[in-house]
C-alpha cells in the first residue's frame, strides 16, 4: 500500500502563477482534506471532502480550489499564487470524516517569489 | 484558528527518561488525537482516546483524557533517539479537526 501520496514534493512559483497540487490515495478512504503547515501555527485545514462529488471549506480557504471527481483523488489548486501562500501543504485521508486517525501524505513544500 | 495547544513547546532530555506533554482544548470533543512529525516529514497517527475514555495505551505511549478541565497528556516512556520529532494534538469535534502547534521533543542520546 501506497497510503497517501503528494506529488510534487517542492515547488517554486512566481506571483500570479497557478498550479495544482496533486493527492492521491489507494485505500478506498471516503474523507479526504488539505492543510497548510507554517511555522508556529500548526497545521490549518483549507478544503476539506466527504466522498466522491462533495467538498467544503475550511479555515483558511481563499485562494484555493478543489474537486473530488474520484474517491482517490483530491487535487488542490491555487489559483494566483501569492507570497502568503508559501508553505508546506499536506493532505491527509481517513476511513469516514470523524472517529478515525488520519494518514497524512509526505508534504509540498511550496515557496512563491 | 488553533483548538488544541501544547505544553510545553520544546522539550529536551535525556535517553531513558520519560516524556510528558500536555494539551488544553476549549470546546467539547468527540476525540482527541495525538500525531508525530518527524523533521521534513508528513504527520503519523500514534494514538486516538475518545471523550467516554480516560486513560489508553499503545507500547510505550500513555495517553489521558481528562473532559472536564479539557486537557489532554502524553507520555512516552523510557524514551529513545528516536523518539526526537514534533507531537501534535488535534482535537475532532463536530467533524472538525483541529491541531495544535506542536510540542518539539529533543531525545539526547
Amino acid at each position: 500500500n501506497a497510503g497517501v501520496t503528494q506529488t510534487p514534493k517542492f515547488q517554486v512559483l512566481k506571483t500570479g502563477q497557478s498550479m495544482t497540487l496533486q493527492c492521491a490515495q489507494d485505500m478506498n478512504h471516503e474523507y479526504m482534506s488539505w492543510y497548510r503547515q507554517d511555522p508556529g501555527m500548526g497545521l490549518r485545514l483549507i478544503h476539506y471532502s466527504v466522498g466522491a462529488g462533495i467538498t467544503d471549506q475550511g479555515e483558511v480557504p481563499n485562494g484555493y480550489n478543489v474537486s473530488r471527481s474520484t474517491t482517490e483523488d483530491f487535487p488542490l489548486r491555487l489559483l494566483s499564487a501569492a507570497p502568503s501562500q508559501t508553505s508546506v501543504y499536506f493532505c491527509a485521508s481517513s476511513p469516514r470524516e470523524t472517529g478515525y486517525g488520519y494518514t497524512f501524505g509526505s508534504g509540498t513544500r511550496l515557496t512563491v517569489v | 484558528s488553533q483548538q488544541g495547544e501544547e505544553d510545553p513547546q520544546a522539550l529536551s532530555i535525556q535517553e531513558g527518561e520519560n516524556a510528558t506533554m500536555n494539551c488544553s482544548y476549549k470546546t467539547s470533543i468527540n476525540n482527541l488525537q495525538w500525531y508525530r512529525q518527524n523533521s521534513g516529514r508528513g504527520l503519523v497517527h500514534l494514538i486516538l482516546i475518545r471523550s467516554n475514555e480516560r486513560e489508553k495505551h499503545s507500547g510505550r505511549l500513555r495517553v489521558t483524557l481528562d473532559t472536564s478541565k479539557k486537557s489532554s497528556s502524553l507520555l512516552i516512556t523510557a524514551s529513545r533517539a528516536a523518539d526526537t520529532a514534533s507531537y501534535f494534538c488535534a482535537t475532532d469535534a463536530n467533524n472538525d479537526m483541529r491541531f495544535g502547534a506542536g510540542t518539539r521533543l529533543t531525545v539526547k542520546p
